[in-house]
């Protein structure tokens, strides 16, 4: 079964500067998505950006960029330019391919508390 | 476009009430998904529907648990009769057909069983 690991419960950042939000994950598989998902106090799950396995170029998305590492098994959230809005719970997914025939479920890391810093 | 809509955002029951939590994906998605979050357990899938066909149930706790899906528009999650562990956030996912990796959130129930 395939496993994900954030072990910073908590991280903080001061407005305007750049913070890596760490995730490793576990898996035989070779193809497969990972995602961040941001929620703020709302509950509110929302997707951050999203990385295919087999694509080697990391993701971006505006202020936020993924460093992925696929023989490391590493797949980290960086963000620039961190605005108060940013603050939230943030989430590393982990799902198969479909080519893999594995379950579509997506494994969820226990979570980053992001806090910005005025 | 209207995102995935939950129903209702907050419930309060008390042990051994029956709970029924509502789901409506967005419209032409074809995967749905129920998802529970706890302190302890964080995020975990219950089930999950494919074309209004359960999947994968693995998730589901036990037989108190039940979910269905009559249509591809609506989906319901119920507990009978609930218990003060099932307290959680119940969230509801769906995806469309042609990009099934990439998961939408509704805003999620809280339930409260006392």
């Amino acid at each position: 079964a395939q496993t994900v690991t954030q072990s910073q419960p908590e991280m903080s950042v001061q407005e305007a500067e750049t913070v890596t939000l760490s995730c490793t994950y576990d898996t035989s598989e070779s193809d497969y998505y990972l995602f961040w998902y941001k929620q703020p106090p709302s509950r509110q799950m929302i997707l951050v950006i999203r990385q295919e396995a087999y694509k080697q170029q990391n993701a971006t998305e505006n202020r936020f960029s993924v460093n992925f590492q696929k023989a490391a098994k590493s797949f980290s959230l960086k963000i620039s330019d961190s605005q108060l809005g940013d603050a939230a719970m943030y989430f590393c997914a982990y799902r198969s391919a479909l080519s893999q025939g594995g379950s579509e479920k997506l494994v969820f890391g226990k979570g980053t508390k992001l806090t910005v810093n005025p | 476009d209207a995102g995935v809509i939950q129903s209702p955002r907050h419930e309060v029951t008390e042990m051994g009430q029956e709970v029924t939590l509502r789901c409506k994906p967005i419209s032409g998605h074809n995967s749905l998904f129920w998802y529970r979050q706890t302190m302890m357990r964080g995020l975990e899938l219950l089930i999950y529907f494919n074309n209004n066909v359960p999947i994968d149930d693995s998730g589901m706790p036990e037989d108190r648990f039940s979910a269905k899906m009559p249509n591809a528009s609506f989906s319901t999650l119920k507990i009978q009769p609930s218990e003060p562990r099932d307290s959680a956030v119940y969230f509801c996912a769906s995806s469309l057909e042609q990009a099934r990796e990439t998961q939408y959130f509704g805003p999620g129930t809280r339930l409260l069983v006392l």
